[in-house]
């Protein structure tokens, strides 16, 4: 089926640790994936994208890993700060239509950075 | 350079009405995707429009209509309104050769009474 799993659903760490979020999809097909930041009230917004041709990208303290063996893909962000607090999505395209795709979100992971 | 833009921000109506929300994308790009937010959910996608045409439909009702002009931007209507349609609807756009990279305007707040 149409399926992105995603966990934590809640993550709290120290300001300082790092946070990991993991992501599963069921379409095989799949060959983009990004994840989203919402902060509360506001708009997602991207923080990071990965295509399938790579396995890992980085920006500064964040990272996306992807296995496409395993069709799991995670989110790292090293030396967490408070404003890192939000809520964080990860997303998969289901299927090509001439370039058109839909994305399919998961359910958030609820990051809270303790000062 | 304006991002996507989308009105009304919020909105208050009664079981049975309709609603329509607007949506205008960010400069550039010629496909608009809306996408219905629970509260404490992910994103779930409704429909896709592109050369004026729905592409592309998730799993919602035909109470849920839309509309694509010549200029890119784009109306969600929603039909006999429950109460379970109370949630943020979210417009994205994005630019066709660049698949899967969607920009999201702010939102808009539909309540159902």
């Amino acid at each position: 089926g149409e399926n992105v799993e995603q966990h934590p659903s809640t993550l709290s760490v120290q300001e300082g640790d790092s946070a990991v979020i993991k992501c599963t999809y069921s379409d095989s097909a799949s060959n983009y994936f990004p994840w989203y930041k919402q902060e509360l009230g506001k708009r997602p917004q991207l923080i990071i994208d990965i295509r399938s041709n790579v396995g890992e990208k980085k920006d500064q303290r964040i990272a996306v890993t992807l296995n496409k063996t395993a069709k799991h893909f995670s989110l790292h962000i090293t030396e967490t700060q408070p404003e890192d607090s939000a809520v964080y999505f990860c997303a998969a395209p289901l299927g090509t239509q001439g370039g058109s795709e839909k994305l399919v979100f998961g359910k958030g992971t609820k990051l809270t950075v303790n000062p | 350079d304006a991002g996507v833009t989308q009105s009304p921000t919020h909105l208050i109506k009664t079981r049975g009405q309709q609603v329509t929300l607007r949506c205008s994308p960010k400069s550039g790009h010629d496909t608009v995707s809306w996408y219905q937010q629970a509260l404490g959910q992910g994103p779930q996608f409704i429909f896709q429009y592109y050369e004026e045409e729905e592409r592309q439909r998730g799993n919602f009702p035909d109470r849920f209509s839309g509309h694509q002009f010549p200029n890119y931007s784009s109306e969600l209507n929603v039909n006999a309104l429950l109460l379970g349609d109370s949630a943020l609807y979210l417009c994205a756009s994005s630019m066709t050769v660049n698949t899967g990279e969607l920009f999201f305007g702010e939102g808009s707040r539909l309540t159902v009474l």
